[in-house]
């Protein structure tokens, strides 16, 4: 079955420090990717896709995620966190049709 | 801006009750979609629909029904709520001819199931 798996549940880090959460997902064909942020009481909102092309995708707010098809991975990516992306950040892919496949999700908490 | 409203942001039920859920999205979106949210366990896709009147099953549809009689509005119904069925819910949009098809979400409905 086609599954999402998003490496860390919770992550604590200090501002300014580097971001990675990790994506994996499992599924042989065509893929579409998604990153998903949902900000303390707020709807989710679109962070960043990939559908086709460079596989290096920037997304909103120095957000970058990478499509490296070998590992089925789409990792995202920050240099530099501040406290404003405390927030919880979903992984999905689309892998045909409409139906798209969300992670469990991974906590941030970035420290003032 | 799409937007896609959830008439109700928080519900309290008893047990045994019919739940109607409400969802009306605005950007004429051809696809819609009911998801429920729970810690640990991220999205799940309940029912989606890609046109008026056309449902299909997501992951977990047992417990739940969907109408969609109208093309704006995308009902989820819970026949006889159960403690279970405490959550939170999200509906969601999107349009097929987009390129990468990005969901657009509501707020969510949170439902306490007693």
């Amino acid at each position: 079955a086609q599954s999402v798996s998003q490496h860390n549940h919770h992550v604590i880090l200090s501002e300014a420090a580097s971001l990675e959460l990790g994506c994996n997902y499992s599924y042989g064909g065509t893929v579409n990717l998604f990153w998903y942020v949902q900000y303390p009481g707020q709807h989710l909102q679109l962070l960043l896709k990939y559908f086709s092309g460079d596989p290096l995708v920037k997304g909103i707010k120095g957000f970058e995620a990478e499509f490296i098809k070998s590992k089925f991975s789409f990792n995202l990516r920050k240099p530099s966190v501040q406290w404003s992306d405390t927030a919880e950040y979903f992984c999905a892919v689309r892998t045909g049709g409409f139906k798209t496949i969300f992670g469990a999700g991974t906590r941030l908490f970035v420290k003032a | 801006d799409v937007k896609v409203t959830q008439s109700s942001r928080y519900l309290v039920k008893r047990t045994g009750e019919k739940v109607f859920l409400e969802c009306v999205q605005d950007m004429d979106h051809e696809n819609m979609f009911w998801y429920r949210q729970d810690p640990g366990l991220g999205l799940r896709l309940i029912y989606f629909s890609y046109d008026v009147k056309m449902k299909e099953k997501g992951d977990i549809p047992e417990g739940y029904s969907v109408s969609r009689e109208k093309k704006e509005r995308f009902s989820l119904i819970l026949e006889s709520a159960s403690t279970n069925q405490t959550s939170m819910y999200l509906c969601a949009s999107s349009l097929s001819s987009d390129s990468g098809n990005t969901i657009y979400f509501g707020e969510g409905s949170w439902l306490t199931v007693v």
